[in-house]
């Protein structure tokens, strides 16, 4: 069974501050994405790695996926109240019909 | 065509009651995902189409769940004799290959 653990799982900043959630799995992921997620909403993609070591830039937020494929962080530089949801990596393997896993998600609250 | 509809957004049923909720994918997507999302977890996949065939189902997919998509558009999630379990947000996404475009969900409450 492949498993994504995030962590941490809740994050409380304030504003102007730095912060990386992690997403972590012992098997390797054709593709691993990242998604955000607010109360009463579906969650919204943000980005998709599939390359091992890419790195992508979203204006303030910085995603990496690991060199084995098996891992990704997420950076975000001065965060803002609007950053404010539920984060969650989802990784995709294409010899199991392109599913995605989700991680359980790291809830971020960037206070004013 | 704006994205993922799904319908009702919220539903509040009696136990032991029948639930069915309809998603409506973005069109030329041919994949089309239901899944789970309890407070606080991130989605657990349930169910996939491509086009109007079942392709897997998940362990979590009791008898008591039955999923459709007759002509490969639309998919209903029935869900019957409720349980306080099944309190939910259920979720449904259409894709290209390798990416995943949400709805706003359907959130279920059994009383």
């Amino acid at each position: 069974t492949q498993l994504l653990e995030q962590s941490p799982q809740f994050l409380s900043i304030q504003e102007g501050e730095n912060l990386t959630v992690y997403c972590n799995s012992s098997s390797v992921f054709s593709s691993l994405q990242w998604y955000r997620q607010e109360p009463g909403e579906g969650p919204v993609l943000l980005v998709t790695v599939v390359t091992g070591g890419e790195v992508k830039k979203l204006k303030r937020l910085t995603f990496q996926f690991g060199d084995a494929r098996k891992d990704s962080s997420l950076h975000i530089t001065a965060a803002q109240p609007g950053d404010t949801g539920l984060y969650l990596c989802a990784g995709a393997d294409f010899n199991q019909g392109g599913k995605l896993i989700f991680g359980q998600g790291t809830e971020l609250s960037v206070k004013p | 065509d704006t994205g993922v509809s799904q319908d009702p957004r919220h539903k509040i049923t009696k136990r032991g009651q029948n639930v069915t909720f309809r998603c409506d994918p973005i069109s030329e997507h041919n994949r089309l995902y239901w899944y789970r999302q309890t407070l606080g977890q991130g989605p657990e996949f349930l169910t996939y189409f491509q086009n109007e065939a079942q392709l897997e189902k998940s362990r979590l997919l009791s008898d008591r769940f039955s999923a459709e998509r007759p002509k490969g558009s639309f998919s209903t999630l029935e869900i019957q004799r409720t349980e306080q379990g099944d309190s939910a947000m259920y979720l449904c996404a259409s894709s290209p290959p390798g990416e995943l475009f949400f709805g706003e969900g359907s959130r279920l409450t059994v009383l």
